[in-house]
């Protein structure tokens, strides 16, 4: 079945440090979307991205989906401590209706 | 606040028990997800409904059910439960089934 990869599984930066997260999946995605979910929260959709080479961006956020539609990333410029959480990625293949999503990357900003 | 409501918050239940999760969607939403994350296995996707009818499935144990009944509210059953059982659940939905989903809070079982 379809497998979703995130590296890393966890990342500790000084607050103003970028961080990137990477998600790779065995096949290709019709769509990717990204979650954040603070600690003892819920996953909430930050984005989805459907178009190959897409790149987008939300303030300090930047997403892009690659070429081939089987990797993507998530980059953070700056970090602060709101952006403490662990971010998910989810890819959908196309024709199916589930989101597989990966184990997300746990990131913890010190001030 | 996502518009997904999950019942119970919290639950504590015995092994061999049998518990019951519910889900009331986003207001017109059709479709409803179950998700179980566990510490080392992060979000696994369980079962989907839509408009009633299952719609794809994940690794959902056999001792697990769901339905979604003609209100859209779903459940999720769980039976025969064992420690490992013990996880947060969460219920999602969207509007149709390739659109971006809404999770409710989830529902934390601790099986003792």
């Amino acid at each position: 079945g379809q497998q979703v990869m995130q590296i890393p599984q966890y990342q500790h930066v000084q607050e103003g440090e970028d961080f990137t997260t990477y998600c790779n999946s065995s096949t290709t995605l019709s769509n990717i979307q990204w979650y954040k979910q603070r600690p003892g929260g819920h996953p909430v959709f930050l984005i989805q991205l459907v178009k190959s080479g897409e790149v987008k961006k939300q303030k300090r956020l930047t997403f892009q989906f690659g070429e081939a539609k089987k990797n993507s990333s998530l980059h953070i410029t700056a970090t602060q401590t709101t952006d403490v959480g662990t971010y998910f990625c989810a890819g959908r293949r196309s024709g199916y209706s589930t989101l597989t999503f990966g184990k997300g990357t746990m990131l913890l900003v010190s001030p | 606040d996502s518009g997904v409501t999950q019942t119970p918050k919290h639950l504590i239940t015995a092994t061999g028990q049998r518990v019951t999760l519910r889900c009331s969607p986003r207001s017109g939403d059709l479709s409803v997800y179950w998700y179980q994350q566990s510490l080392d296995q992060g979000l696994q996707f369980l079962i989907q409904y839509y408009n009633g009818e299952e719609r794809a499935k994940g690794n959902i144990l056999e001792r697990f059910s769901a339905q979604q009944f003609p209100d859209l509210h779903s459940e999720l059953n769980l039976s025969s439960l064992e420690l490992g059982d013990s996880a947060l659940y969460f219920c999602a939905s969207s509007a149709h089934d390739v659109n971006t989903i809404y999770f409710g809070e989830g529902s934390w079982l601790t099986v003792v």
